[in-house]
């Protein structure tokens, strides 16, 4: 049981250039978040979904897209980088039931550098 | 809206001694309210959380947080840290009956001295 992965761990790109960041859970947790986290202003949400098939926009979505063909799997997009996308991006899932209903598990983030 | 204040942004403490991280909140709704840790280049890992009940929440690792709905606070507390305390500390809340969806401070970075 692996819980929340993220890929990949690191990554640098130029101005303009595109990637795509993988998310990945095996608790079969219904919600998926998509988090960006930067000096002295904690975490914010990027995007979220709540399953299959469907997302949604947080409080920091432009320039991100995301998809969420597999319950188990949740893709955050950067179509054309910017500097100002610079950050730590976390993954996090939770499910709608049960005793650890509400609660968050998060992956180990990814450290994107956009030069 | 909804929005938490963490008013301090470091905290040294000296090993053994007690320690207070505050955090206030404000919303027009009903919330749940978290506290998460983070150690270095790792994620966020849940101490504890209020959902209802008992306004004292016991968590991992010997802290506890106290629910004061009148102050709006949510403040963390140990009474005896350790070195393996050091962290960053982020208190965050959710709306009740939403989607989860967390908001986060700005964080408290607790030093341990030796």
């Amino acid at each position: 049981n692996a819980g929340v992965t993220q890929t990949p761990k690191f990554r640098v790109l130029k101005t303009g250039q595109s990637m795509t960041l993988l998310c990945a859970q095996d608790m079969n947790h219904e919600y998926m978040y998509w988090y960006r986290q930067d000096p002295g202003m904690g975490l914010r949400l990027i995007h979220y979904s709540v399953g299959e098939g469907t997302t949604a926009k947080g409080e920091v979505p432009d320039g991100y897209n995301v998809s969420r063909l597999k319950k188990q799997n949740f893709l955050l997009g950067l179509e054309s980088a910017a500097p100002s996308q610079t950050s730590v991006y976390f993954c996090a899932s939770s499910s709608t039931w049960g005793d650890t209903a509400d609660t968050q598990y998060f992956g180990p983030g990814t450290r994107l550098t956009v030069l | 809206a909804q929005s938490v204040t963490q008013l301090d942004s470091q905290v040294p403490v000296f090993e053994e001694a007690p320690v207070e991280l505050r955090c206030n909140y404000s919303s027009s709704v009903s919330v749940y309210l978290f506290w998460y840790v983070q150690y270095p280049n790792q994620g966020l890992q849940l101490l504890l959380k209020y959902l209802s009940g008992s306004t004292l929440v016991k968590g991992i690792n010997g802290f506890e947080a106290e629910f004061n709905k009148s102050q709006t606070s949510f403040h963390l507390r140990k009474p005896s840290v350790h070195i393996s305390d050091t962290a960053e500390y982020f208190c965050a809340v959710t709306l009740e009956g939403g989607a989860n969806n967390l908001f986060f401070g700005t964080g408290t970075r607790l030093t341990v001295i030796p």
